[in-house]
């Protein structure tokens, strides 16, 4: 158990809808990263968060959007869905704000599109 | 832009041999390197890492790598393979601007 928690642990949904997904980072920890991991795209950098402010921006969409609140835990929302966004998706935590840290993945959130 | 590879899609072991996995990575400053491993229907565990220093790293679970600048390489060994050791493992290079870049990754099959 690395202390990160997702919920929900599965979500299916239609195309063209609107879900969130939602990330409790280790007590403790100030950053939560999201990833995105799907057969054809591999493990996919989507965004971090650093004590509530954006730190880093990888290959999220412009349909997807995060967010982490003071009590730093963090959400992804994921609107105008397609099929292609069936995936797991990971949240990961880490102390500090630098590279060299390790991160803590959560068990992921699968989302199917249907 | 940085990139990561792993050569080998997949990789079968028997158990007791040793084990090599590849991972070669572009980018154009000194990378932080992490090496995960993911057992099916988890997620991802660190295995070791490596920013600095002493170039041969040692990790969890009787796991090494070697950092080799001129090769860009990061490659992941383990001198004796257990069945547990099944799983699929991740290399990753992070940026000093805090992006992550994993590889495709390699599963392993380990043989009784």
């Amino acid at each position: 158990d690395s202390g990160v928690t997702q919920t929900p642990k599965h979500l299916i949904t239609a195309t063209g809808q609107r879900v969130t997904l939602r990330c409790s980072p280790r007590s403790g920890d100030l950053s939560v990263y999201w990833y995105q991991q799907s057969l054809d795209q591999g493990l996919q950098f989507l965004i971090q968060y650093y004590n509530g402010e954006e730190r880093a921006k990888g290959n999220i969409l412009e349909r997807f959007s995060a967010q982490q609140f003071p009590d730093l835990h963090s959400e992804l929302n994921l609107s105008s869905l397609e099929l292609g966004d069936s995936a797991l998706y990971f949240c990961a935590s880490s102390a500090g704000y630098g590279e060299a840290g390790e991160q803590f993945f959560g068990p992921g959130t699968r989302l199917t599109v249907l | 832009a940085q990139s990561v590879t792993q050569p080998d899609i997949h990789i079968t072991v028997s158990e007791g041999a040793s084990l090599e996995l590849r991972c070669n990575y572009s980018y154009g400053a000194t990378p932080y390197l992490f090496w995960y491993v993911q057992s099916p229907g988890q997620g991802l565990q660190l295995l070791l890492k490596y920013f600095s220093g002493d170039t041969l790293v040692q990790g969890i679970k009787g796991f090494e790598a070697e950092f080799k600048r001129s090769q860009s390489s990061f490659n992941l060994r383990k001198p004796s393979v257990h069945w547990s050791d099944a799983a699929e493992y991740f290399c990753a290079v992070v940026t000093n601007a805090g992006k992550s870049t994993f590889g495709d990754g390699t599963t392993l099959t380990v043989k009784p």
